[in-house]
């Protein structure tokens, strides 16, 4: 069946670079595309940009200097990375894939910036 | 970018209500909007595409409809087990969220 499954570290210091891995299974990376999502404590979700099954990215705009998602298809992988973190970008980071629209997700990983 | 404006961003309600959450976008799009549902602690869960689709497995007492800037999400007869916080999302261009509606029982 299809699943994903955020993983990375839970505390990034700030200034530091986040990195964070989706791991797959049930679908193919070059059939599907999958996306970032995040949700900082007890408030809303925010799109951060996508991996399209062809390899091209887009980016949220206001995180777009920051930002970069790659993948590598025979590990079934994508991944974030995000620089310069700040203490708002504490929350929970999801993947999730696109069939007309999100509809399986990751678990979720939680990343506290803090030093 | 698209703005949405999700209202209300808090809702108590007994079972059995019909309940309605709304999300107003700065402009057309298009009925490209979902709704989703979460529950605390776990991940968004799909309930609604493209305005009014309802995704597999999904209780029919989910209903959604809409045109050009304007729709909603109907629970006809609410259960115990809705209780959650409702996000719509555009994706007509780009990619936009609503704040989310938290849904109580009364």
């Amino acid at each position: 069946q299809v699943q994903l499954k955020e993983s990375g570290p839970g505390l990034v210091q700030p200034s530091q670079t986040l990195s964070l891995t989706c791991t797959v299974s049930g679908f193919s990376l070059t059939s599907y595309n999958v996306h970032w999502v995040r949700q900082p404590p007890g408030k809303g979700l925010e799109w951060m940009g996508r991996m399209r099954y062809n390899g091209d990215t887009s980016y949220n705009s206001a995180l777009k200097s920051r930002l970069s998602i790659s993948r590598d298809t025979s590990k079934n992988q994508v991944f974030l990375k995000m620089n310069s973190l700040q203490t708002d970008d504490t929350g929970t980071y999801y993947c999730t894939r696109v069939n007309w629209s999100f509809d399986y997700w990751g678990q979720g990983v939680m990343v506290t910036v803090s030093s | 970018d698209i703005q949405m404006t999700q209202s209300p961003s808090f809702l108590s309600a007994s079972v059995g209500d019909r309940v309605t959450i709304n999300c107003k976008a700065s402009q057309n799009i298009n009925k490209y909007l979902d709704w989703y549902q979460q529950k605390h602690g776990e991940a968004p869960k799909l309930l609604i595409y493209n305005t009014n689709n309802l995704q597999t497995g999904i209780p029919s007492r989910f209903s959604g409809s809409g045109s050009g800037t304007d729709y909603t999400l109907t629970i006809s007869s609410l259960q115990p087990e809705d209780v959650a916080t409702y996000f719509c999302l555009q994706h007509s261009s780009r990619y936009t969220f609503g704040a989310g509606t938290k849904l109580e029982l009364k």
